[in-house]
C-alpha cells in the first residue's frame, strides 16, 4: 500500500530540549495527521493539518507543540520545550481526503525518549 | 462523541484456523467509517480493510472479512486460514461523518497469537 515515511526511527534528547519529528506523507495525499502512542496503549489523535493549516487538534495537542509542512517538504511536529510525559511513539498519517479515499495510511512511527 | 470498544485483550490460536475479533462502536452520525488496522511486532500499522456505514454488504479483503451489524453497533473482523505473520495487535477505528480532516477514534487493541 501507500507509504509514510517518518525520519529518524528513535530520538533521545533531554527534557526542556526542542526536538522536530519528520514525515514524508504519501506524495498526493492532501491531509496530514500526527497520532501519540503511549507504550502498549492505543493511539490517540493529537492534529490534523491541511492546505497548510491546522484543522483541528486534541487536548494532547499542547501549546509546545506546533505542525506545519513549509513548500510541500516534510510535515513536521516540533516540541519545544519537551517534558517527561512526551515520550511516546509518534504516528504520521496521511490521507486522500475524498470521502471514498479517506482512508490514513501511517508510517512506521518515531520513538521519541525524553530523559 | 465516538467511542471505540474492543473487550478482548488477547487471542491465541492455531495456525490454519479462524479468529474472529469484536469492535463496537458509538456515534451520533449516521454517516460514519470503520476500519481495522494491524500493529506488527516492529510497530508498523498497516491498513487492512475498511467498512462505509452506508454499505450493507460486508467488506472483504484476502483472508480478511467483516462482520457489519448496524444496529449492534458491532464491526468485527475475521481472518480466515491464519498463518503466524498474522500474529500481531488489531485496532478497529472509526471516523463520523463527511469531515475528511476528522481524526481516527482507535480502540484498545486485541492482541492476536498464532500458533503453530
Amino acid at each position: 500500500g501507500p507509504k509514510v515515511l517518518q525520519i529518524p526511527s528513535h530520538q533521545i534528547i533531554d527534557m526542556g530540549q526542542m526536538v522536530t519529528l519528520n514525515c514524508d506523507p504519501v506524495s498526493n495525499h492532501l491531509y496530514f495527521y500526527w497520532y501519540k502512542q503511549i507504550l502498549g496503549q492505543q493511539m490517540e489523535f493529537l492534529v490534523n493539518f491541511y492546505n497548510g493549516k491546522v484543522m483541528e487538534k486534541s487536548k494532547l495537542f499542547k501549546d509546545q507543540f506546533s505542525v506545519e509542512r513549509p513548500d510541500g517538504s516534510y510535515f513536521t511536529l516540533k516540541i519545544q520545550p519537551t517534558a517527561l510525559e512526551d515520550s511516546a511513539v509518534y504516528f504520521c498519517a496521511s490521507s486522500p481526503g475524498l470521502v471514498s479515499q479517506n482512508t490514513l495510511y501511517f508510517g512506521a512511527g518515531t520513538r521519541l525518549s525524553v530523559l | 462523541a465516538q467511542k471505540v470498544t474492543q473487550t478482548q485483550t488477547s487471542i491465541s490460536v492455531m495456525e490454519k484456523t479462524t479468529v474472529t475479533m469484536d469492535c463496537v462502536y458509538e456515534t451520533q452520525d449516521s454517516s460514519y467509517f470503520l476500519f481495522w488496522y494491524k500493529q506488527t511486532a516492529s510497530g508498523e500499522i498497516v491498513f487492512l480493510i475498511r467498512q462505509d456505514s452506508y454499505k450493507k454488504e460486508n467488506a472483504t479483503v484476502g483472508h480478511y472479512s467483516l462482520n457489519f451489524q448496524k444496529p449492534k453497533s458491532s464491526i468485527g473482523l475475521i481472518i480466515t486460514a491464519t498463518q503466524i505473520e498474522d500474529s500481531a495487535v488489531y485496532f478497529c477505528a472509526m471516523r463520523e461523518g463527511d469531515n475528511y480532516a476528522q481524526g481516527l477514534t482507535f480502540g484498545l487493541g486485541t492482541r492476536v497469537s498464532v500458533f503453530p
